[in-house]
């Protein structure tokens, strides 16, 4: 049973547009939310990160939004670069444990 | 700061051996988990260290064992490997009080 999915396994948009990945949870208990970023044959590295406290955060060209009474959550990416290219996770966790449970993805392409 | 970095990068085993991968957290992070990542199940929790003690364990077989040493670094052993073994297998620390992790590059691990 998924407990975070990210329903597009990919998404492609043209450099200098919106890129917007979405996240879905179904454990009510989580309360901490990242996305990290991937490229092949490299470990994840950490993006942003939200709070169940909040409903947005902001860093640079990078904003979370949560909508806890949908269970949702989405990556902002504002304007895209050619470089965002990767694999995108969402990951979410209960405060007071570590488990982070991920969710399986979303590939990014973004054309120059 | 140096980041979390992981020995050796890659691996090539056969099945029924054993295998021990090595992980260095980010210095003052007491806090290491493990998660491996297959094409088919993605990025999955294995087990946290904090100060020298298993506190969470996912759901993986016994075969799958760790350790973390006074200075926090960790140790990941699998024995009587299997095919399915083979995969990304990734170490994460914190600091104790943070929730976010960061990764290493990861062990690449091919049973044949």
């Amino acid at each position: 049973d998924q407990q975070v999915k990210q329903n597009s396994p990919s998404l492609s948009v043209q450099e200098g547009r919106i890129s917007i990945l979405n996240c879905d949870y179904t454990n009510s208990m989580f309360d901490y939310f990242l996305w990290y970023k991937k490229y092949p044959a490299e470990g994840p590295t950490f993006l942003i990160s939200i709070s169940s406290i909040k409903d947005k955060n902001e860093d640079g060209r990078f904003t979370v939004f949560l909508n806890k009474s949908a269970k949702h959550l989405s990556l902002h990416i504002v304007p895209s670069q050619p470089g965002d290219s990767a694999v995108y996770f969402c990951a979410a966790k209960t405060s007071g444990y570590s488990t982070l449970t991920f969710g399986k993805g979303t590939m990014l392409l973004v054309s120059p | 700061k140096a980041g979390v970095t992981q020995t050796p990068r890659y691996l090539i085993k056969t099945r029924g051996q054993q295998v021990t991968l090595s992980c260095s957290p980010i210095s003052g992070h007491r806090s290491v988990s493990w998660y491996q990542q297959t094409p088919g199940q993605g990025l999955q929790f294995l087990f946290e260290y904090f100060s020298e003690t298993q506190r969470n364990k996912g759901n993986f077989p016994g075969r799958f064992s760790g350790r973390q040493f006074s200075n926090s670094r960790s140790e990941m052993n699998v024995s009587t490997l299997e095919l399915g073994d083979s995969a990304l297998y990734l170490c994460a620390s914190r600091r104790g009080t943070e929730e976010t992790q960061y990764f290493g590059p990861g062990t690449r691990l091919l049973v044949l």
